[in-house]
């Protein structure tokens, strides 16, 4: 079976400092692992993937199969990445698409 | 392209009521997956469409939930005889194709209140 756990329910940081949004997974295959962002009263929308390993508004996530971990970072938090954020799992199989959420780290970022 | 539509976007339902959910593909989109997400808890996975087949339920509940993709329509999520329990935020979400390395385009979701 495959779980995705986001320790955190809530991640309060100050403007410009760093945050990190913890993920784990437990996956037998090989996943294909996802951030998502939710802003105020907008729609889910992908933030980042690990296959493309790019860097979308400052985030980065690094895969770490050893440690089954797929952290989202970023060196200054803005006030505008405040959200929920979610870290998602496809297993790549012929179901398609099919994504195994976390249950979602709010952000705030204080002024 | 306007996206991923739901409709509507707020629905209550007394108890033993149905409830019909509606979902537009973006333009072009012939994989819709519906998810579930209850107060508090991220989204959970109930079910993946093609046009006319459903190809994955493994996260339907056994009775009175179905849905359909049809070859010309929205998808449709229906709940038959809606329970409190059954109050939650419905999204769903359509992809060109199948696999990881296609992304993923969620509607703004049904909010489902049953009183």
């Amino acid at each position: 079976a495959q779980r995705v756990t986001q320790p955190e329910k809530l991640l309060s940081v100050f403007k410009g400092a760093p945050v990190e949004l913890k993920c784990n997974y437990s996956y037998s295959g090989s996943p294909e692992l996802f951030w998502y962002v939710q802003y105020s009263r907008q729609r889910l929308q992908l933030l980042l993937r690990h296959i493309s390993r790019e860097s979308i508004k400052g985030f980065t996530a690094d895969l770490n199969k050893g440690e089954t971990s797929f952290h989202l970072k970023k060196p200054f938090a803005q006030e505008e990445d405040s959200a929920m954020y979610y870290c998602a799992l496809s297993g790549f199989q012929a179901a398609g698409n099919k994504l195994t959420f976390g249950g979602g780290t709010r952000v705030l970022v204080k002024p | 392209n306007a996206g991923v539509m739901q409709n509507p976007r707020h629905l209550v339902r007394r108890r033993g009521q149905e409830a019909r959910l509606r979902c537009s593909p973006m333009k072009g989109h012939s994989h819709v997956y519906w998810y579930r997400q209850l107060p508090e808890e991220g989204l959970k996975f109930m079910v993946y469409l093609q046009k006319e087949n459903i190809i994955d339920e493994s996260g339907m509940p056994k009775e009175r939930f179905s849905a359909e993709f049809p070859k010309e329509g929205p998808s449709i999520l229906r709940i038959q005889q809606v329970v409190r329990g059954d109050s939650a935020a419905y999204f769903c979400a359509s992809s060109l194709g199948q696999g990881g390395n296609t992304e993923a385009f969620f509607g703004q979701g049904t909010r489902l209140t049953v009183v």
